[in-house]
């Protein structure tokens, strides 16, 4: 089955430093990447996603970008405020099937 | 509450006795999901049910089972034979259609403490 490997687990950053968080998948035929954001208390929610034929997508301040050839995809976050604190998960799913393999979290903490 | 309402919000098991979390969405999504959450270790699948009356094993199904019977509906039971079930739980949902396709809900979650 699929394995999604996430790094690092924890990140720090200063108010209005980027941050950027990455992972690894191993089936070649996935071909849908979401990112999760879970703050403290909360459910985690989709902050963003791409598909296997695009390469980069942005939203305002968060982009993702994906690397089939080395299997890798990356989030990264610009101009980081500290409502960006929380844990982000990355994710990915194989085919047409509906469930999603997660890897295993990044704890980022924006500090002033 | 975002559509989909997971009950109860904490639960105390002793062990040997079974528990039944219940999960509801009014969402009219065809599949469901519950994912177990533990520190470091991410979302982990359970199970999943991409049509009422259907569910597949997740990646750690050993001590669970569940049933989907409504649309609406897919409780998880944490039977005795799960060793370790001190976790918090998670059940999402999600459609295959539109805008929204394959994005998952999720709802606030059950906290299981076994005494």
């Amino acid at each position: 089955g699929e394995n999604v490997e996430q790094h690092p687990s924890t990140l720090s950053v200063q108010e209005g430093d980027s941050a950027v968080i990455k992972c690894t998948y191993s089936d070649s035929a996935s071909n849908y990447f979401p990112w999760y954001k879970q703050e403290l208390g909360k459910r985690p929610q989709l902050i963003i996603d791409i598909r296997s034929n695009v390469g980069e997508k942005k939203d305002q301040r968060i982009a993702v970008t994906l690397n089939k050839t080395a299997k890798h995809f990356s989030l990264h976050i610009t101009e980081t405020q500290p409502e960006d604190s929380a844990v982000y998960f990355c994710a990915a799913r194989t085919g047409t099937a509906s469930k999603l393999t997660f890897g295993t979290g990044t704890r980022l903490q924006v500090t002033l | 509450d975002g559509g989909i309402t997971q009950s109860p919000k904490y639960l105390f098991r002793k062990e040997g006795q079974n528990v039944t979390l219940s999960c509801e969405q009014n969402l009219n999504h065809d599949a469901m999901y519950w994912y177990r959450q533990d520190p470091g270790q991410g979302l982990r699948l359970i199970y999943y049910s991409q049509i009422v009356n259907d569910f597949q094993k997740g990646d750690i199904a050993e001590g669970y089972s569940v049933s989907r019977e409504k649309k609406e509906s897919f409780p998880l039971t944490v039977t005795s034979a799960q060793k370790n079930p001190t976790a918090f739980y998670l059940c999402a949902s999600s459609t295959p259609r539109g805008p929204g396709a394959n994005v998952l809900t999720f709802g606030a979650g059950s906290r299981l403490t076994v005494l």
